[in-house]
């Protein structure tokens, strides 16, 4: 089966760590995406990667760290600089250009 | 700054009757996603919409874009309980050539109700 897989599926993090949100997609993909969702709002773009080993920030990327080191892989960190991380947190992918993008089922981060 | 804004933000309906969401936004662009989103799960696209006077429908929802208006609908046709979650307009910021990001309206929260 072809899809997006985000683990874990919940994630508590204590004050001061940094944690790592995995993403993976089978779908041979070429650009790969990291959104943020607060309760009741719409998505906020963390970072995005169009190629293997590039990526730029997105709107709201301060506090977040990523790496595309294969083209199914792009994981982000949620470092100890990000004052507010409880969100949710989708990855998501796309072909191309102007292709929809296809959504992971979200990672839950919880600061304790 | 882009806007991209949502009219409704709730929408409570009855089962049988028409609706209509808008997704007004602030800049230049001709390439519009719907997405749904039921409560504690991911999203699921919808429609793309990639060019103006673009309309697509599925089951009892039709899309539409006006690039000049700078405006999408989203059109439900006698609503069903089924129907009901979260939708979401994005839009597509960049140049066709240098890829995809997209801005997100907040949402229309929907509850068809029976």
């Amino acid at each position: 089966d072809g899809g997006i897989t985000q683990s874990p599926k919940y994630l508590f993090r204590k004050e001061g760590q940094n944690v790592t949100l995995s993403c993976e997609q089978n779908l041979n993909h070429d650009a790969m995406y990291w959104y943020r969702q607060d309760p009741g709002q719409g998505l906020r773009l963390i970072y995005y990667s169009q190629i293997v080993n590039d990526f730029q920030k997105g709107d709201i990327a301060e506090g977040y760290s990523v790496s595309r080191e294969k083209k199914e892989s792009f994981p982000l960190t949620v470092t100890s600089a990000q004052k507010n991380p409880t969100a949710f947190y989708l990855c998501a992918s796309s072909i191309g250009n102007s292709d929809t993008q296809y959504f992971g089922p979200g990672t839950r981060l919880t600061v304790l | 700054e882009l806007k991209v804004e949502q009219n409704p933000l709730f929408l409570s309906m009855q089962e049988g009757k028409n609706y209509t969401i808008y997704c007004n936004y602030s800049t230049t662009s001709d390439r519009l996603y719907w997405y749904r989103q039921d409560p504690g799960k991911s999203l699921e696209s919808l429609f793309v919409l990639l060019s103006n006077g673009a309309v697509k429908q599925e089951g009892r929802l039709m899309a539409s874009l006006d690039t000049k208006a700078r405006l999408s609908t989203l059109h439900i046709t006698a609503a069903v309980h089924d129907l009901s979650a979260t939708y979401f307009c994005a839009v597509d910021i960049l140049p066709m050539e240098y890829g995809n990001k997209l801005v997100f309206g907040a949402g229309t929260i929907l509850r068809v109700k029976s």
